[in-house]
């Protein structure tokens, strides 16, 4: 069974571009979300779509969205990029949205560097 | 105060002791735990998920859950030089969220 898989692995950018990346969950995983990791502030919640719906969101700017299409893979943007936004961007996939007992699984990420 | 808390470490053990890793979280509510291992360079892996009170083992992993106290721990027995990473406390709340990491180095 394949695994979550993300793409790209690596993207270079420069500040005041925009970006999207995508995600597609393991089969049969309808609820998929995301995470940026970053050295100083460890892994932090970005968002998570399930039934193509977002079902919750954590606090970052507007300008980090995403969106989840009907065969479950999700792509995520993020506009007006700038330097802060270097980072790694998981995404992660489990059967059915949050609550009890979901484990979810991560992708390798996409590694965000911005010059 | 951070919503799921761990240390830092680095936390060293001798190869074969039993490691013991500490997770506090902040929201009385929370349902779910997850214990995740991320190796440098790669993407966190899921080790162990518990619900109840209580222990839960799986192979030379025992999660331990007690939700009066808002703890978790995670033993590593008889560890070995490939246990050394970084865990990943997480709690559902219920979206995942995650603690800083303890870093862990399993010395031969």
């Amino acid at each position: 069974k394949a695994g979550v898989t993300q793409t790209p692995r690596y993207l270079i950018k420069t500040r005041g571009q925009q970006v999207t990346l995508s995600c597609s969950p393991i089969s049969g995983h309808r609820s998929v979300s995301w995470y940026q990791q970053t050295p100083g502030q460890g892994l932090q919640f970005l968002f998570e779509y399930f039934s193509e719906t977002q079902r919750n969101k954590g606090n970052f700017p507007g300008r980090f969205s995403g969106r989840q299409f009907s065969n479950s893979r999700s792509e995520m943007n993020v506009s007006t990029l700038e330097l802060g936004d270097s980072a790694l961007y998981l995404c992660a996939s489990s059967l059915v949205a949050g609550g009890v007992g979901q484990p979810q699984h991560f992708g390798d990420g996409t590694r965000l560097s911005i010059l | 105060q951070k919503e799921v808390e761990q240390n830092s470490g680095p936390l060293s053990v001798p190869e074969g002791a039993i490691a013991s890793l500490n997770c506090t979280y902040s929201d009385r509510g929370s349902q779910s735990f997850f214990w995740y291992r991320q190796y440098s360079g790669k993407s966190p892996e899921l080790i162990m998920f518990i619900y109840s009170n209580g222990d839960k083992e799986d192979g030379r992993f025992t999660a331990q859950l007690n939700k009066a106290s808002q703890y978790v721990s995670l033993l590593i027995r008889d560890s070995q030089p490939s246990d050394s990473a970084t865990y990943l406390c997480a709690v559902t709340k219920p979206d995942m969220r995650f603690g800083a990491g303890t870093r862990l180095t399993v010395k031969p």
